[in-house]
Parts: C-alpha cells; structure tokens; sequence
C-alpha cells in the first residue's frame, strides 16, 4: 500500500465550525487530490494539488479550501462546517513518472466527518 | 464535462457465478479507464486499468474489463466471484491529453456474493 496517512480518521464536529483534515504522504508523489465520497454519488473531487503552493479547484469545492506548504502535506479545511459536508473523505495521490502513471491515484484509508 | 454511468446499483450473486458490471462514458476524445474497488470499511484499490492497446485488460484477482470504443465502454468481468469479491466496485475515467489528472467517477456498483 502507499504510505498515506490521513487525520483524523474519525471526526464529529458541530454546524459552523472549522475542520481541518490532514494527507500525509510518504512518496514524495506531486499530485495529490480530496474526494468526498456519498451514498449515490461515488466520488467526488473536491480540490487537488500539482505541486507545493500549486492547487486547483474540483467538481464540488464550494465551501472547502485547501492548502500545501510541503509536498508531503496536503490539508483540507471547512471553513464553517455545515450538515451536507457529514461524508467520508479521501485523499489520494499520484506520481509523474510517465503518461500512465500520472493517472493511477492511490488512496488513503479516508475520514469520517459528521457535522451535527 | 465527462461523465461516467455505472448501471447496476446492487448486485447480488452466488458464489461461482460469473459477474459483469456495466460502465459507460460520455467523452468521445482519448480516455484512459480505470476500475477500482472497496472493500467494505477500507480504501479504493486500483483493480486494472486501460490506456491504449489491447482492449482486454487483465486485473488482480481473476478479473478482467474490455473496451469497447465504438459502444463508449468499460464493462468488469469475473468468469466466477468468489464471497470474498463482496465490496463496491468504481469504474473511473481520465482525459488523456486535457492538460488536468482527474478521475472522473461512477457513483459506484455493490456487489454482494452469497456463499
């Protein structure tokens, strides 16, 4: 398995306030990405990274952001936490290598965040 | 935008019956395709994966997937499942050339082998 390690791995949290979820990676890999995953709707990305201080937008980021100071590093934060973000959340990661690498994503063990 | 149709919901089999999930992309440019799947309370694992070449891609685990351009699909196939194959399957689609890495997702098939 790839070394991702996500924190915290369980969360409850109360409406409005702010979250912060944690990637850590051991591959030194320099893309990395947060899906949420719901009932009914797979997965979904909700923001990615290309590189330390490089971030981009997914299909459902409104009202996430995120941040990535190292390559190891990558956060994700709910800024006033609200009860349709309760979800499982994974981070993933890939590599450069080649053309086909860079589209094989391996996933971290996710987090379970419940907003009340 | 992309999008990826994973037909079946639920699928419940017995054991040594054989399996096919069905997955249908909308994009007519280069795709390059992905099965994942999920264990129950673990992460996604990549199952196979397709770029180019020939079209029937072999997997871990007994599994298989052919593509099918002219019909936009991606179906997963397992001559005989095993009570152990019981998890939720993703199939998964990437631009090839788009200048982005994203997957785009099906919302996944659960299948579920009865002993």
């Amino acid at each position: 398995d790839a070394g991702i390690t996500q924190s915290p791995r369980h969360k409850v949290t109360e409406t409005g306030t702010p979250v912060t979820l944690r990637c850590h990676q051991t591959e030194n890999h320099r893309y990395m990405y947060w899906y949420r995953q719901d009932p009914g709707h797979g997965l979904r990305l909700i923001h990615y990274s290309y590189g330390v201080k490089d971030t981009d937008k997914g299909e459902v980021s409104d009202g996430y952001s995120v941040s990535r100071s190292k390559t190891e590093d990558f956060l994700l934060t709910l800024e006033s936490a609200t009860s349709s973000q309760t979800s499982v959340y994974f981070c993933a990661i890939s590599e450069t290598l080649d053309r086909a690498s860079i589209y094989e994503q391996y996933f971290g063990p996710g987090t379970r965040l419940t907003v009340t | 935008a992309q999008s990826v149709s994973q037909h079946n919901h639920h699928v419940i089999l017995s054991e040594a019956a054989s399996l096919e999930l069905g997955c249908n992309y909308s994009y007519g440019g280069t795709v390059n395709l992905f099965w994942y799947v999920q264990y129950p309370g673990q992460h996604l694992q990549l199952l196979l994966k397709y770029f180019s070449g020939d079209p029937l891609v072999k997997g871990i685990k007994g599994f298989e997937a052919e593509f099918i351009k002219s019909k936009f699909s991606f179906n997963l196939r397992k001559p005989s499942v095993q009570w152990s194959d019981t998890a939720e399957y993703f199939c998964a689609v990437a631009l090839s050339g788009a200048g982005s890495y994203q997957l785009t997702f099906g919302k996944g098939t659960k299948l579920s082998v009865i002993p």
